[in-house]
């Protein structure tokens, strides 16, 4: 199975600010057919489902506020979150959906300093 | 819109069964793969079965294999999942998920299963 390790475990940020929260996984999830890192991030707020916001490492989900990042390659993922706003305060997830079974990272906890 | 509801969630004894379901509107259910993935109180993310469009193709992680088995019923636009020897830590919130590609794109609101004597 892929392991995929998440960290920090939380982070505590204020308004404006930028946050990084990355993302490991033991195996490498860049398929050589297509080039693409088989990558996804989410994010959950309390009492909610998760959301996607990412996939493919890189890619925004429709609708997904541009200060959403997604970068890396390989094993090694970022998600960059630029000027934080009260409303990305959650939980952030990595999914790799390389290969079965499909394995999620720990998660990140979001709060406000 | 994309909507998914699932129900069937409740209290449950170790060892026995429950089924879940998911009602799927707002997209043409039969092409897309399917999948459940649920959430322990306090806890992360866990990936528990993900179904082929037809329904010919099913995948499990270790933790449920033998033990649980989704299914669709395409002319409903449902999602299933029965759940056989239930266990403590089978206790979890269980969201539908429509994938799109491989990943999990649009969930719904979960079921909440607690496994209790």
């Amino acid at each position: 199975d892929i392991v995929m390790t998440q960290s920090p475990f939380s982070l505590a940020v204020s308004e404006g600010e930028m946050v990084t929260i990355n993302c490991k996984s033991s195996q490498s999830l860049l398929s050589s057919g297509n080039q693409k890192n088989y990558l996804a991030w989410y994010q959950q707020k309390p009492g909610q489902s998760p959301k996607l916001l990412i996939y493919y490492a890189s890619t925004r989900q429709s609708g997904v506020p541009d200060r959403f990042i997604g970068s890396g390659s390989g094993t090694d993922f970022t998600l960059t979150i630029s000027d934080v706003q009260a409303e990305d305060l959650a939980d952030y997830y990595c999914l790799q959906h390389y290969s079965y079974p499909y394995t999620f990272g720990a998660g990140t906890k979001l709060e406000l300093k | 819109e994309v909507q998914l509801v699932e129900s069937g969630g409740g209290l449950v004894q170790p060892g026995r069964s429950l089924k879940l379901s998911c009602a799927a509107s707002g997209f043409t259910f039969s092409n897309y793969y399917m999948a459940w993935v649920r959430q322990a109180p306090k806890k992360g993310l866990e990936w528990v079965a993900t179904i082929s469009t037809s329904g010919s193709r099913t995948y499990y992680p270790d933790s449920v294999k033998g033990r649980f088995t989704i299914s669709r019923d395409n002319a409903k636009s449902s999602l299933y999942l029965q759940m056989n020897s239930l266990k403590s830590e089978d206790t979890a919130t269980y969201y539908c998920a429509r994938q799109l590609g491989d990943w999990f794109a649009y969930w719904g609101q979960g079921t909440l299963v607690t496994v209790s004597s």
